[in-house]
């Protein structure tokens, strides 16, 4: 199937540090792809809709300053995480529609875990 | 408003059958997913229903009602590597997917 790749899968940085999440779609050009936060125990929250090309799209309480949205080309997207702080500690995961669209299928990254001290 | 429901959490045995239920209200519908995820790992894809019935792999079968909101995951001759999260999303009219909180399955021997 369809391979979504998230680099790093662990990050620990400082408060106040800016974090950058590289997701990339390895054998398929992905136009769409989601970024999700996942707390302890929780279930996936989207936080935005990144397409190529254009602006990402925000859910409703999610900051777009604070969390910048690059969908450079149609095999990357980028979260970057500006002037975290602990609260920021979380799972974060991409994933992108596979080539099948009939089957909606989403294809996940393997993660990304952030610990802001 | 949209609402995905499922039980938190639930447990089997080694061996036996288990089925999670999911009922979900949304602003139209496109489809419903399973996903698997253990602990501290991304989602798995499980299944894709959008028909009425029953989709069936190897161990794993899905259902759908669409007149009823209610799909069920059934799994069988659970194993141990079962243990994990089984989350239920469906996709609203605007292709959005909207989770549900994950069913935590415990497997015991």
């Amino acid at each position: 199937g369809a391979v979504v790749s998230q680099h790093p899968s662990w990050v620990i940085c400082k408060s106040g540090t800016s974090v950058k999440i590289e997701c990339r779609s390895l054998d398929f050009q992905a136009t769409t792809m989601f970024w999700y936060r996942q707390f302890p125990k929780q279930s996936l929250m989207l936080m935005a809709t990144s397409n190529e090309g254009s602006k990402a799209t925000y859910e409703q309480g999610v900051e777009k300053d604070k969390f910048l949205i690059n969908h450079a080309s149609l095999t990357l997207s980028t979260l970057t995480v500006t002037s975290a702080h602990p609260e920021d500690s979380s799972f974060y995961i991409c994933s992108a529609r596979g080539p099948d669209r009939d089957t909606g299928e989403l294809f996940f990254g393997e993660g990304s875990r952030l610990t802001v001290l | 408003g949209q609402n995905i429901d499922q039980p938190t959490e639930m447990t089997a045995t080694e061996g036996a059958i288990v089925q999670i239920n999911c009922t979900y209200q949304t602003s139209g519908f496109n489809g419903l997913f399973w996903y698997q995820q253990h602990a501290g790992e991304a989602p798995t894809f499980l299944s894709y229903n959008v028909l009425d019935g029953l989709e069936e792999k190897g161990r794993f079968s899905s259902f759908l009602s669409r007149s009823k909101g209610y799909s069920y995951l059934l799994l069988k001759e659970l194993q141990m590597k079962d243990s994990a999260s089984y989350l239920c999303a469906v996709m609203d009219s605007n292709y959005q997917l909207i989770w549900g909180a994950g069913t935590k399955l415990i497997i015991k021997p």
